[in-house]
């Protein structure tokens, strides 16, 4: 397998539940992200990591919790969520969080919460 | 306070046309600028990254420019085909501290090529 992957694709949740996305790259990048893309609005950085480690985090709620147990997994736990929160979840990687650097995107996860 | 703004949500264009997408910016510093193009219900594909003191870029029928004095970056697809209707996003790379640079997005400019 290549590239960038995220599972689930699609989740629909309630407001109650708790849930976990999962991203892992297959390209031996050092550098890891979670970014939100709603419905007209540009896509926003939610976390940085790199070597594992956060560097970022960008004013993030606490009902979004990162974990990045090595370079090349990395889960988005989530609990307690409302439905602005409903959007395109995607994860990216890149070779370190140097700005010359490209991303490369996951396919994403469609989150709905009712 | 700091904007991306790109020219327009949606351009129509006929096949075989250039087709110029614009990406305006305030109040950044951008080192780096990169292009990304995203198809519905996937993940963005880098396409092109240009430096602050590059003026243009190209790659195939790629072109990308960067005027650090207008902050603006115009990004060109020559002979344009249905293939390239997409939402073409522009990124603005700008250093955060500890070595990191964070990358901001424009909300991107929905193109269609009309055969």
């Amino acid at each position: 397998e290549t590239g960038v992957t995220q599972t689930p694709r699609h989740l629909v949740m309630g407001m109650t539940n708790k849930k976990s996305l999962k991203c892992e790259q297959h390209l031996g990048h050092n550098a890891m992200y979670w970014y939100k893309q709603s419905a007209k609005k540009p896509l926003e950085l939610m976390f940085v990591y790199n070597f594992k480690e956060q560097t970022e985090n960008n004013s993030v709620p606490s009902r979004f919790s990162p974990e990045c147990p090595n370079s090349s997994h990395l889960f988005l736990h989530l609990h307690t969520l409302q439905p602005e929160d409903s959007a395109l979840y995607l994860c990216a990687s890149s070779q370190d969080p140097g700005g010359h650097n490209e991303q490369f995107f996951g396919p994403g996860t469609r989150l709905t919460v009712l | 306070s700091q904007k991306i703004e790109q020219n327009s949500e949606a351009l129509n264009i006929q096949e075989g046309k250039t087709a110029t997408l614009t990406c305006n910016y305030t109040n950044y510093s951008p080192a780096y600028l990169q292009w990304y193009r995203q198809d519905p219900g996937r993940g963005p594909v880098f396409l092109l990254l240009i430096r602050e003191n590059e003026k243009e870029k190209r790659k195939e029928r790629l072109k990308v420019t960067f005027d650090t004095t207008l902050k603006q970056s115009l990004f060109h697809i020559t002979a344009s085909q249905p293939a390239d209707s997409a939402t073409y996003l522009c990124a603005l790379a700008a250093y955060s501290g500890a070595g990191s640079y964070q990358l901001t997005f424009g909300k991107g400019t929905k193109l269609s090529v009309i055969p």
